[in-house]
């Protein structure tokens, strides 16, 4: 059973660029989250999704930031017009259900915004 | 909202002593409280988690403490090893909340 997968591992853009993150969740989970880690810094939620829903999105900007999770395919985290302030790791995880579920991670997009 | 502190940020232990790190949670309401280990470059990875109903959890040289009444909770490793070595986080989720809430880290260094 493979793990969570986000791609891609590193992405560059430049100021003012679009990035787009993909997470495919574990095989039968169908809750996903998205957080964002700054070097030496722990993980800041923002935004939990589960298929074709938005449940919370309370940690998200609210400008710039969108993300969707369909009913076929993987989640993305869109990132419009980067700066150089959206630089860091995020980490998709997921989860089987929402409440109680132990969430699983995978490795991370590394985003650098140049 | 949930607030989640860590201590310590950094701990540095020989090899086959203990570790034990902290963290304290703000909600009463909190009822799931899980352990990741993070690795350079790499996510991070479930070890233990306990839920409000239980004191104390242990799996092999790594327990988790509880005390409901003090918000506070506790990992402790025993006999570390140099492959204990990484970054630790304590997180703590809302009885009506989905998502986690981390403490800020805590980087373990395991001396030979």
């Amino acid at each position: 059973n493979a793990g969570v997968m986000q791609n891609p591992r590193h992405l560059v853009r430049r100021r003012g660029q679009e990035a787009r993150l993909r997470c495919s969740p574990m095989k039968g989970h169908s809750h996903v989250y998205w957080y964002r880690q700054l070097p030496e810094e722990g993980l800041k939620f923002m935004v939990y999704l589960q298929k074709e829903n938005i449940i919370d999105e309370s940690g998200m900007p609210k400008e710039r930031f969108s993300a969707e999770f369909p009913k076929e395919g993987p989640s993305i985290l869109r990132i419009q017009q980067v700066v150089r302030g959206d630089s860091a790791a995020y980490f998709c995880a997921s989860s089987p259900e929402g409440l109680g579920s132990p969430l699983h991670f995978g490795n991370g997009t590394r985003l650098t915004v140049t | 909202g949930e607030n989640v502190e860590q201590h310590p940020s950094t701990l540095s232990v020989q090899e086959g002593d203990s570790a034990v790190i902290k963290c304290t949670y703000s909600d009463s309401a909190s009822n799931y409280f899980p352990w990741y280990k993070q690795e350079l470059g790499k996510g991070p990875q479930l070890i233990i988690d306990i839920r409000s109903n239980v004191g104390e959890k242990k799996d092999q040289r790594i327990a988790v403490t509880l005390n409901k009444t003090a918000k506070h909770f506790s990992l402790h490793i025993t006999e570390t090893q140099p492959e204990d070595s990484a970054v630790y986080f304590c997180a703590a989720r809302g009885r009506s909340q989905g998502n986690l809430i981390f403490g800020k880290g805590t980087k373990l260094s395991v001396k030979p």
